[in-house]
């Protein structure tokens, strides 16, 4: 089992609806969670980070961990084209001074 | 500079060489990172450095792999006797202290092993 998995897509999702992007980890103690977001060619850049259950907004994006269950997702209401992407899940184990990323999901906007 | 810088950007090298890879993290950060991306795939973490120690090396491959930092500031990694499956992007990142921290990548070294 991989420590961080990702559905590697892509995602197809029409302009101004919901992408749901989903991330499920495999150490029950990991505490801290993040979404990079990487453009074809270019770097991960961090788009959101969340260490409690629940949900956290910033702008059109809202982050949701459920520790319980062991999956972090990430939602982006109203999806432009530029939001056209891959989506990297990253979580911090217990105990460990690294972070795990997934193998990203591949989201793409259609007009 | 305002950024993580790498060089090169580009290298193309021959199976048996080796080849040094720098990185130089922006200016107070003393948490690096160096990761491996293949092509269409994760970022698969190398090594991590606090300072100029480097407390979680479990990443790295082989022990052709290795990596410093000096002055708290850059870092080389280095790959001995390159392979062809060495072939990656090679990323460096920086964050202000350990691994909670936002993590700003650089631009990358294109590796090709022929």
């Amino acid at each position: 089992q991989k420590e961080v998995e990702q559905n590697s897509g892509p995602l197809s999702v029409p302009e101004g609806a919901i992408a749901s992007l989903n991330c499920t980890y495999s150490d029950r103690g990991s505490q801290s969670f993040f979404w990079y977001r990487q453009y074809s060619g270019k770097s991960p850049e961090l788009i959101m980070f969340i260490y409690s259950n629940g949900d956290k907004e910033d702008g059109r994006f809202t982050a949701q961990l459920n520790k319980a269950s062991q999956y972090v997702s990430l939602l982006i209401r109203d999806s432009q084209p530029s939001d056209s992407a891959t989506y990297l899940c990253a979580v911090n184990p217990s105990s460990a001074s690294k972070i795990i990323f997934g193998s990203g999901t591949r989201l793409s906007i259609r007009p | 500079g305002a950024g993580v810088s790498q060089s090169p950007s580009n290298k193309v090298t021959e199976k048996g060489k080796d080849v040094e890879l720098r990185c130089d993290p922006i200016s107070g950060h003393t948490a690096l990172y160096w990761y491996r991306q293949s092509l269409g795939q994760g970022l698969e973490f190398l090594i991590y450095f606090q300072g100029n120690s480097a407390p979680d090396k479990s990443g790295l491959p082989s022990d052709r792999f290795s990596a410093e930092r000096t002055g708290g500031s850059v870092s080389t990694l280095t790959i001995q006797r390159t392979q062809q499956e060495d072939s990656a992007v090679y990323l460096c990142a920086s964050s202000l202290a350990g691994v909670l921290n936002e993590q700003f990548f650089g631009p990358g070294t294109r590796l090709t092993v022929l």
